[in-house]
């Protein structure tokens, strides 16, 4: 079956402009992460969804971060006013929850803000 | 506070030696712990998880509660065991989130 799919894979911006980072989990994954990995870094922890609602924000770095899962699928990282600072890869990973903690990554999307 | 190091950015080994890959945590309740692998050109990928206590691919990892570490050992290390392997450690309960470590690069020369 498919993995997590990131989309796009690369997206390439200007400091101050808004993006939009999407996550297509496996289906059937009640749980959904996001992460940040800098250059040289492992990844850090963003954001954690379980179905719909945001059950732990508590890694987002300030309030220009901002993601939704709506229908407890598809979630989309929404970055605005970009800064520089922001340019990693962002991984999304999904699991089926709860103590069924394996969690499956997606390959990424590598943002870059010029 | 909770923290994964792995103390070695990159670590070189012939074919044929044993390897170890140190993981050393901090966690204030019982975690679990587990090691990931990145393949060149692939997404991170699961190796080992310390409930399974399975050998996968020659690598084992015992968890040491004593000592907080989870090292990763192979006694004969292959080329295409040359990748990053990153240690995470994830809470008992609560929101399951990963605490990774900063990875080391094991190169495995012929």
């Amino acid at each position: 079956g498919a993995g997590v799919s990131q989309t796009p894979s690369n997206k390439v911006t200007e400091k101050g402009k808004y993006v939009e980072l999407r996550c297509d989990p496996i289906s059937g994954h009640t749980a959904l992460y996001w992460y940040r990995q800098s250059l040289g870094q492992g990844p850090e922890f963003l954001i954690y969804f379980q179905g719909t609602g945001a059950a732990d924000d508590s890694g987002l770095p300030n309030d220009r971060f901002f993601a939704v899962r709506p229908e407890g699928s598809v979630s989309t990282l929404k970055i605005q006013r970009t800064e520089r600072g922001d340019s990693a890869v962002y991984l999304c990973a999904s699991s089926l929850g709860g103590d069924k903690n394996i969690q499956y990554f997606g390959a990424g999307t590598r943002l870059s803000v010029l | 506070a909770q923290r994964v190091t792995q103390p070695e950015k990159l670590l070189s080994v012939f074919k044929g030696a044993p390897v170890e890959l140190k993981c050393n945590y901090s966690y204030s309740g019982s975690p679990e712990l587990f090691w990931y692998v990145q393949y060149s050109r692939q997404r991170l990928q699961l190796l080992l998880r310390h409930i399974s206590r399975e050998s996968i691919k020659g690598f084992t990892a015992d968890l040491n509660k004593g000592e907080t570490s989870f090292h990763l050992k192979k006694p004969f290390a292959q080329e295409e065991d040359s990748a990053m392997y990153y240690c995470a450690l994830s809470g008992a309960s609560g929101t399951y989130k990963y605490i990774f470590g900063t990875g080391t690069r094991l190169k495995v020369l012929a």
